[in-house]
């Protein structure tokens, strides 16, 4: 099946930082990515669709200056949390879709903002 | 908005006994995937259903779409402890440029 890779996997920062975050499909051209958030016992939560060379699309309540996401080509996605803080610390999910739809999840980055 | 209730949220069985979770919505799906996750891992695929009343076996599992294409359930027999996890149904709604729209999990333990 298709692969797509989150790196890194964690990451700890200090509030006020910003930290990337990248999503990539080894195998496969990703015509879309979605990117979700997850918290702890609860189901993933979509936060924007971006894609390939255009500006992303995010869901209602989520700030597009917040969560910057760049999907520069066909194989790489990133998420940049701006400005962290500690009600940012989650889990973020990204996954790809090619021309069939059916999307592909990352394993996944842990983000704790102290 | 279109909505997918999951139920229950939370189960724990012992080995060996079956269990039905559910997804209902008031909307048409055109498919509805089931996933499997692990903690601190990504939802892993487990079966995609497209069509009205479609049934789909998985060794233990069991998947079911409803007539309608606005319910599913899946049923595991003689659950082990490895199918401990979480369990998420996810829709896709025509019309909505292929975003997937998830139930709110179901935490499933299986004790030995």
């Amino acid at each position: 099946g298709a692969v797509v890779s989150q790196h890194p996997s964690r990451v700890i920062c200090k509030s006020g930082t910003s930290v990337k975050i990248e999503c990539r499909s080894l195998d496969f051209q990703a015509t879309t990515m979605f990117w979700y958030r997850q918290f702890p016992k609860q189901s993933l939560m979509l936060m924007a669709t971006s894609n390939e060379g255009s500006k992303a699309t995010y869901e209602q309540g989520v700030e597009k200056d917040k969560f910057l996401i760049n999907h520069a080509s066909l194989t790489l996605s990133t998420l940049t949390v701006t400005s962290a803080h500690p009600e940012d610390s989650s889990f973020y999910i990204c996954s790809a879709s090619a021309t069939t739809g059916v999307q592909f999840f990352g394993p996944g980055t842990r983000l704790t903002v102290l | 908005t279109q909505l997918l209730e999951q139920s229950p949220q939370f189960l724990s069985i012992q080995e060996g006994e079956n269990l039905t979770v559910y997804c209902n919505s008031s909307s048409v799906f055109s498919s509805l995937q089931w996933y499997r996750q692990e903690p601190g891992e990504g939802p892993v695929l487990l079966v995609t259903v497209v069509t009205g009343g479609e049934v789909k076996k998985l060794k233990r599992l069991t998947f079911q779409f409803g007539d309608a294409r606005k319910d599913s359930s899946l049923h595991i027999t003689a659950a082990q402890p490895g199918d401990t996890g979480l369990y998420l149904c996810a829709g896709v709604w025509s019309g909505n440029t292929g975003k997937l729209i998830f139930g709110q999990g179901t935490t499933l333990q299986v004790k030995p």
